[in-house]
Formats: C-alpha cells, structure tokens, sequence
C-alpha cells in the first residue's frame, strides 16, 4: 500500500523557521519525482516546490523562492521541506504527493501557522 | 505565476452531465496537458486523469478528461451525490518551471 505521512507542521512566528519531513511506503520512492503543495484555510491548492529523483533538480513557486528548500534522502525514503522566513500567507496545509504528471498519491496533510 | 482559470461553480441535477473547463495557455496546458483532482473537504485531493486523458486505475469510466488547444474539460456522466465536491485542474508551465493549478470549481448536484 502506498503512503505518504508528512509531519513537522506547527504553529511559528513570523520570521520562524520549521522543517517539513514526508515519510513514502509501498512504491519505489528512488523512482519518482515528489511534490509539495499547500493549501491555505478555506482557499485553493498551491504547489509549492518538487525534487527529481535523485534530489539534483528542483523547482519553487516564485513566492517561496530563496526562502524554502527541498531534499530528499533515498536511503530512508523521505523529503523533507525547509522553510526559513515565514510569513503569515505561508500559514496552510502542507501535502506531499507522489509527482507523476499529475500528482497520484498524496498524504494526509500537516498543518502550519505562521502567527504571532 | 498566473494559474489557470476555472469557473467557480457548476450546478447540475441528479443524473445528469456535468462539464467542467480549465483555461491556460501554449506554456501549460496547451504543452503537455491537464491534470484533474477531485478534493472533499477536509480531505486530500485525489487524482481523476492526467495528461488531458488518461485514467488512473480505479478511477469510474464516468469520469473522462480531454483537452482543445489551451482548454482542459472534465466531464462528469450520470451525476451521483457522491460527486459534489472541489474539482481542481494543474498543468506544468514550461515558461516558469512550477506546475499551477486552477482556482477550482464547485460542483453542485442537485
């Protein structure tokens, strides 16, 4: 069975940093392209950022651009989703999901707040 | 990054057909198609097709997606209860390197 579990989500001041990590089970997760896509309360789903398979190529929505990064580590089957300099329109539900042209599987979700 | 344009809300009856549009352009979804995701509230989305029209496994042949030019459609055949929910289209932009989504739309069966 195939699964994604992201956690690492909170509450942070504005400014804060926090590390998202996602956790990939049941396909060979070396073989995929992963995807972070957020989603802010009661508004639509906005990537934010993926990494290829070997973590050599990635690419950002221009709003986080120099602000997150994403790496991934093969040998423990994860991605994590560095964000420094958070602000409050960075408060959303972040997704991992598995990127295959259309993003097929997907987590359940980790929350973050960017509040004072 | 502009996204891509979707129509709000669309209402339709029990049992009836429901098509669904996704407007974008040469660099998304006129370079290598669309995406479509359903999402209910609270939940994440789910994939129902991607490059204009292919279908995951397990996803109903009530569902088909295809694509005119700069136009993504999703049509929804014989509308069930269980289909109203946010319908959300994605396509890669060659021109920024980011996939962009639609702002959804709202699918009402009545």
């Amino acid at each position: 069975e195939v699964q994604l579990v992201e956690s690492g989500g909170g509450l942070v001041q504005p400014g804060g940093s926090l590390r998202l990590s996602c956790a990939v089970s049941g396909f060979t997760f070396s073989s995929y392209w992963i995807s972070w896509v957020r989603q802010a309360p009661g508004k639509g789903l906005e990537w934010v950022a993926n990494i290829n398979q070997d973590g050599s190529a990635t690419y950002f929505v221009g709003s986080v651009k120099g602000r997150f990064t994403i790496s991934r580590d093969n040998a423990k089957n994860s991605v994590f989703l560095q964000m420094n300099s958070l602000r409050a329109e960075d408060t959303a539900v972040y997704y991992c999901a598995r990127d295959t042209g259309g993003c097929d599987y997907w987590g359940q979700g980790t929350l973050v707040t960017v509040s004072s | 990054q502009a996204g891509l344009t979707q129509p709000p809300s669309v209402s339709k009856g029990l049992r009836q057909t429901a098509t669904l549009t996704c407007t974008g352009n040469s660099n998304n979804v006129g370079y290598e198609g669309a995406a479509w995701l359903q999402q209910y509230q609270g939940h994440p989305p789910k994939l129902l097709s991607y490059r204009d029209h292919n279908r995951p496994s397990g996803i109903s042949e009530r569902f088909s997606a295809s694509r005119s030019g700069n136009t993504a459609s999703l049509t929804i055949t014989g509308l069930q209860p269980e289909d109203e929910a946010d319908y959300y289209c994605s396509a890669w932009d060659s021109s920024v390197s980011a996939w962009v989504f639609g702002g959804g739309t709202k699918l009402t069966v009545l």
